[in-house]
């Protein structure tokens, strides 16, 4: 049975600075999505990675992919206040169109 | 109307009541999922339905029925709830074989007094 797990779960960064967010996942699987939900919202797709090493970009967030590993990360570049937002990964379980998410990791940031 | 509408946003019913869930997608995807979102247990996956057939149930009680009559709605009906099934239930569809994973709706936001 596949597994997602992230961390941290709680992340509170200040403005400017950098971090990143891990997902590791239990079974073999060739793709991984990242999601953003802001409180009481829909989630977001921000990012699909489909083979191993991808890295996709955008703003200040930049995510990765090694499936060797079963690990993607989310990269975050001089974090700003907008940012602030439950971020969830999510890999999809291999022949079946289910996506399996981690928890979440709430990242706040600080002025 | 695009992507994945949820209806009503908010929803606020007794115990004994009976209420239905509408979710519609206008992407032509041919999967599509409830999800159940609540503080103690984000994200929990209750029905998958493929081809408008039902293929996956997480041992979701009774009191929670799922409709799919066609491949661009599904709902969820609702009876005799609990007030622990509060939540943020979530629609999301998905193209079979496709790599662009799931689109969301809004979500219905439920409270069961």
């Amino acid at each position: 049975e596949l597994k997602v797990e992230q961390n941290p779960l709680f992340l509170s960064m200040q403005e400017g600075k950098n971090y990143t967010i891990y997902c590791n996942y239990s079974t073999t699987s060739d793709r991984l999505y990242w999601y953003r939900q802001d409180p009481g919202k829909s989630l977001e797709s921000l990012f699909v990675l489909l083979s191993n090493g991808a890295v996709k970009q955008e703003g200040r967030l930049m995510a990765s992919l090694d499936t060797k590993a079963r690990l993607s990360t989310l990269h975050i570049t001089a974090a700003v206040h907008d940012l602030s937002a439950t971020y969830f990964c999510a890999a999809e379980s291999g022949g079946s169109e289910k996506l399996v998410f981690g928890k979440g990791t709430k990242l706040t940031v600080n002025p | 109307e695009t992507g994945v509408t949820q209806t009503p946003r908010h929803l606020v019913m007794g115990m004994t009541n009976k209420k239905s869930l509408k979710c519609e997608q206008h992407l032509g995807h041919n999967a599509m999922y409830w999800y159940k979102q609540s503080a103690k247990k984000p994200l929990e996956l209750m029905f998958v339905y493929s081809l408008e057939e039902r293929v996956e149930n997480n041992s979701v009680p009774s009191r929670f029925s799922p409709e799919c009559p066609n491949s661009s709605h599904l709902f969820l009906h609702l009876h005799t709830l609990q007030p622990e099934d509060s939540a943020l239930y979530l629609c999301a569809s998905s193209q079979i074989g496709g790599a662009n994973g799931y689109t969301f709706g809004s979500g219905t936001r439920l409270t069961v007094v």
